[in-house]
């Protein structure tokens, strides 16, 4: 299988709730990152896992948080949920060596915030 | 990549013809990768090319291929006897595998018969 997962697709959160978004993928790829897609907006990166590496953006260091147990699944939390967030989350992995490789992504989330 | 731009935000052509997408980077590393991605309908982020920048060659895979002037930072994306199909939003990407990578805009491409 050489798609990433994304779940759920659509989530409905209230202002001020938690929400956890879910990644996995069996490419065996080293690296999964979590953006963010607004309408008419660039990607943007909000954090990456190299291994069991977590690297944070600093402008989104504090508003999101992951973990990643395993080699294959990676979360995207949010403690407190605001109408900001909403948004589309994109998860994508990728394996660092090896020619023409590329980060691929899943269909992504979309997450509403009311 | 620290910044990718994209000046168009949006092209019209009619299907079967070539269509040209520009992209500017700017970067301070010394070994970076391009990429080009199409965003469907459904808003799923396709990966469709990619250029290495210590490559001189231009990446080509199948009707896509690259303009790559490194030394004016640009990277574009052509796509030769274009389809209805590929009426899509395409994203330029730059950047390295211990950054992540940074977006442009993004240029939306129309298809007509």
């Amino acid at each position: 299988d050489t798609t990433v997962k994304q779940n759920p697709r659509y989530k409905l959160a209230r202002v001020g709730k938690p929400v956890n978004l879910i990644c996995s993928q069996t490419m065996n790829h080293d690296t999964m990152y979590w953006y963010q897609k607004k309408p008419n907006q660039a990607p943007k990166l909000l954090l990456f896992y190299y291994d069991k590496i977590l690297n944070r953006e600093a402008d989104t260091f504090e508003k999101f948080q992951s973990s990643r147990p395993n080699n294959s699944f990676c979360s995207l939390y949010i403690g407190s949920a605001g109408l900001e967030y909403s948004a589309m989350y994109l998860c994508a992995s990728s394996r660092r060596t090896g020619a023409n490789q590329a980060p691929l992504f899943g269909e992504g989330t979309r997450l509403s915030v009311l | 990549a620290q910044k990718v731009t994209q000046t168009q935000t949006s092209i019209s052509v009619v299907e079967k013809t070539t269509v040209t997408m520009d992209c500017v980077y700017e970067t301070r590393d010394s070994s970076y990768f391009l990429f080009w991605y199409k965003q469907t309908a459904s808003g799923e982020i396709v990966f469709l090319i990619r250029q290495d920048s210590y490559k001189k060659e231009n990446a080509t895979v199948g009707h896509y291929s690259l303009n790559f002037q490194k030394p004016k930072s640009s990277i574009g994306l052509i796509i030769t006897a274009t389809q209805i199909e590929d009426s899509a939003v395409y994203f330029c990407a730059g950047g390295n595998y211990a950054q992540g990578l940074t977006f442009g805009l993004g240029t939306r491409v129309s298809v007509f018969p």
